[in-house]
């Protein structure tokens, strides 16, 4: 299957400070990427949609001013969390599909721990 | 909206026992379902998919799983578990469209006693 890769794996970051996690396709071109949320020991939860290109599509109850997300390109997709507290702690995963494929491939995800 | 119920949420069994996860889904349309796993500390994997076809789907480590479309549902089963199985199983759906999201259950802890 194609291949998703996430930067960094796992950050630390001080409250109120931004941290940026990327996510790469590395063997195809994903013309929509998702960011998922994972809480230890739950499902995941899907933040937002991006097409390359356009703004990110924000699920009900995610502050889009806290979760930036680029899609800037059909191999990269970045997320920003601003201003980061402690309850933002969690695991983030993103996954990609191309213009054709009706799978989603994902990522290893990032631990986020801000103190 | 889509919605995915996964009713079991730990399920304990002895290596060789039979295995059968419950997942129901609600969409009136389309759908493509899928199962995951995810093993203690790592990402998740593919378990196995239903696009179209053959309702009875067979994955990688000897998973399978029955689409009943008059259920909605979308069992996942294995003959005979073994402790390596241990893992979160989640059940997914997506709207048949590519660009479409897919929505996870609640997830099922999967113990197997050695």
């Amino acid at each position: 299957g194609a291949v998703v890769s996430q930067h960094p794996s796992w950050v630390i970051c001080k409250s109120g400070t931004s941290v940026k996690i990327e996510c790469r396709s590395l063997d195809f071109q994903a013309t929509t990427m998702f960011w998922y949320r994972q809480f230890p020991k739950q499902s995941l939860m899907l933040m937002a949609t991006s097409n390359e290109g356009s703004k990110a599509t924000y699920e009900q109850g995610v502050e889009k001013d806290k979760f930036l997300i680029n899609h800037a390109s059909l191999t990269l997709s970045t997320l920003t969390v601003t201003s980061a507290h402690p309850e933002d702690s969690s695991f983030y995963i993103c996954s990609g599909t191309g213009r054709s494929s009706y799978e989603q491939y994902f990522g290893p995800g990032t631990r986020l721990t801000v103190t | 909206a889509q919605s995915v119920s996964q009713h079991n949420h730990h399920v304990i069994l002895s290596e060789a026992a039979s295995l059968e996860l419950g997942c129901n889904y609600s969409y009136g349309g389309t759908v493509n379902l899928f199962w995951y796993v995810q093993y203690p500390g790592q990402h998740l994997q593919l378990l196995l998919k239903y696009f179209s076809g053959d309702p009875l789907v067979k994955g990688i480590k000897g998973f399978e799983a029955e689409f009943i479309k008059s259920k909605f549902s979308f069992n996942l089963r294995k003959p005979s578990v073994q402790w390596s199985d241990t893992a979160e199983y989640f059940c997914a759906v997506k709207r048949d469209s590519s660009a479409s999201k897919i929505i996870f259950g609640s997830g099922t802890r999967l113990s197997i006693r050695p």
